[in-house]
């Protein structure tokens, strides 16, 4: 079983719609939630990343954890064909300063 | 300033053949990491380095695979005796030491044939 799980799609849905990109993890270890935006042939930059369980909201952004059942949630308001792109979760291991990637989601926006 | 910038961008080669990959981190990162990313398989963290020294060797998939990198900066990946399972686009990102985001180069694109 993987560290961390993610539907790898890939997953259309029209513009203007709420997209949500969902993973699972293992290790109750685990403190920072990370997710990373990749477009085509380019390198993973991170959008947001959220401390254990709650909300974080950035423009039409939410990142969202619940530690409870080791679940973490990315959710995209009003979504533009801009936001077609691979999204990859990750957790982040402060003692060995490693992150563990899930599979990435490849969303697209239809105009 | 500029961001992490990783040569080649694309390489072709021959099963069999030696490769090495090449990165250069963003300036004053102390930080610097490999992973490998396939279809279908994420990133795979390949290794760590904190300055020339690498503490997390534990991601290289066999002994074909090594890296160095030198005056703090400047790190190559070199993958031996190439087989076609290498074929991958390789990953270096890099950091200050203990801060959670990590800048990603481009990645260079490998195929074996």
């Amino acid at each position: 079983q993987k560290e961390v799980e993610q539907d790898p799609g890939p997953l259309s849905v029209p513009e203007g719609a709420i997209v949500s990109l969902n993973c699972t993890y293992s290790n109750s270890a685990f403190q920072y939630f990370m997710w990373y935006r990749q477009y085509s042939r380019k390198g993973p930059e991170l959008l947001m990343y959220t401390y254990s369980s709650g909300n974080k909201e950035d423009g039409r952004f939410t990142a969202q954890v619940d530690k409870s059942s080791k679940y973490i949630s990315l959710f995209i308001r009003d979504s533009q064909p801009s936001d077609s792109a691979t999204y990859l979760c990750a957790t982040y291991n402060f003692g060995n300063e490693k992150l563990t990637f899930g599979t990435g989601t490849r969303l697209t926006i239809i105009p | 300033g500029a961001g992490v910038s990783q040569s080649p961008s694309n390489k072709v080669t021959e099963k069999g053949k030696d490769v090495e990959l090449r990165c250069d981190p963003i300036s004053g990162h102390t930080a610097l990491y490999w992973y490998r990313q396939s279809l279908g398989q994420g990133l795979e963290f390949l290794i760590y380095f904190q300055g020339n020294s690498a503490p997390d060797k534990s991601g290289l998939p066999s002994d074909r695979f090594s890296a160095e990198r030198t005056g703090g900066s400047v790190s190559t990946l070199t993958i031996q005796r190439t087989q076609q399972e290498d074929s991958a686009v390789y990953l270096c990102a890099s950091s200050f030491t203990g801060e959670r985001e990590q800048f990603f180069g481009p990645g260079t694109r490998l195929t074996v044939l």
